[in-house]
């Protein structure tokens, strides 16, 4: 069964603090690793890695994947209130399905 | 990216009853997903719906239960039926789209059941 651990569940931090969130992984056929940020209801999108791209970055958030460790970060520099979200890593195995994570709960505080 | 449109986005329905989601996408898909997220849990896919078959339903779902649709390349709905205080989350339509075939997801359909 493929699985998805997301971690830490929760934290805590400062406006301008930098947050790493971890993502580790065991699934059957990898094809690629999701990040995606949760607010309210729908999940939005911030970055798809595969093996032939595993690094991305935009702006202020950046996510790299180690597929020797089966593992993704996604760090988020100086950081503000509006990061205050649940981060959800998904892992794509196969040809569709998705295997999410339980999430991390990020808070920023002023 | 994909503009996906969810309606309703939020009720509160009685035990018993029945209730059809809505999904509705700015352009034609070849797949489109249903998920639901239930409170504090993660997503968990429900089914797949492809344009003229049957929908495929991951284990732990039935399509008695959650009877989809798909009349075109750019509509589907899901229905909840007999509806139970567990079956109170959010469901979320999806698309796969792309460089990549990123999955993006609809606003959500927030479902109460008392």
């Amino acid at each position: 069964e493929d699985k998805v651990v997301q971690s830490p569940l929760s934290l805590v931090v400062h406006e301008g603090d930098t947050v790493t969130l971890n993502c580790s992984y065991e699934v059957t056929n990898f094809r690629s690793l999701l990040w995606y940020k949760q607010e309210k209801k729908a999940p939005t999108f911030l970055f798809m890695l595969t093996s032939s791209g595993i690094e991305k970055k935009s702006g202020r958030l950046s996510s790299i994947l180690d597929k020797k460790e089966l593992s993704s970060i996604l760090n988020i520099t100086a950081t503000q209130t509006g990061d205050s979200a649940i981060y959800l890593c998904a892992v794509r195995a196969g040809s569709y399905q998705l295997t999410f994570g339980k999430g991390t709960k990020l808070s920023v505080i002023p | 990216s994909a503009v996906i449109s969810q309606k309703p986005s939020r009720d509160i329905c009685q035990r018993g009853t029945s209730l059809t989601i809505q999904c509705q996408v700015d352009s034609q898909v070849t797949m489109m997903f249903w998920y639901r997220q239930q409170p504090g849990q993660s997503l968990t896919l429900i089914a797949t719906a492809n344009q003229g078959s049957e929908a495929t339903y991951e284990s732990g779902f039935v399509i008695d239960k959650f009877p989809i649709s798909r009349p075109n390349l750019t509509f589907s709905t899901l229905t909840v039926s007999n509806m139970s205080p567990e079956d109170s989350s959010i469901y979320l339509c999806s698309v796969e789209r792309g460089t990549g075939n990123t999955i993006y997801f609809g606003e959500g359909s927030w479902l109460t059941v008392v």
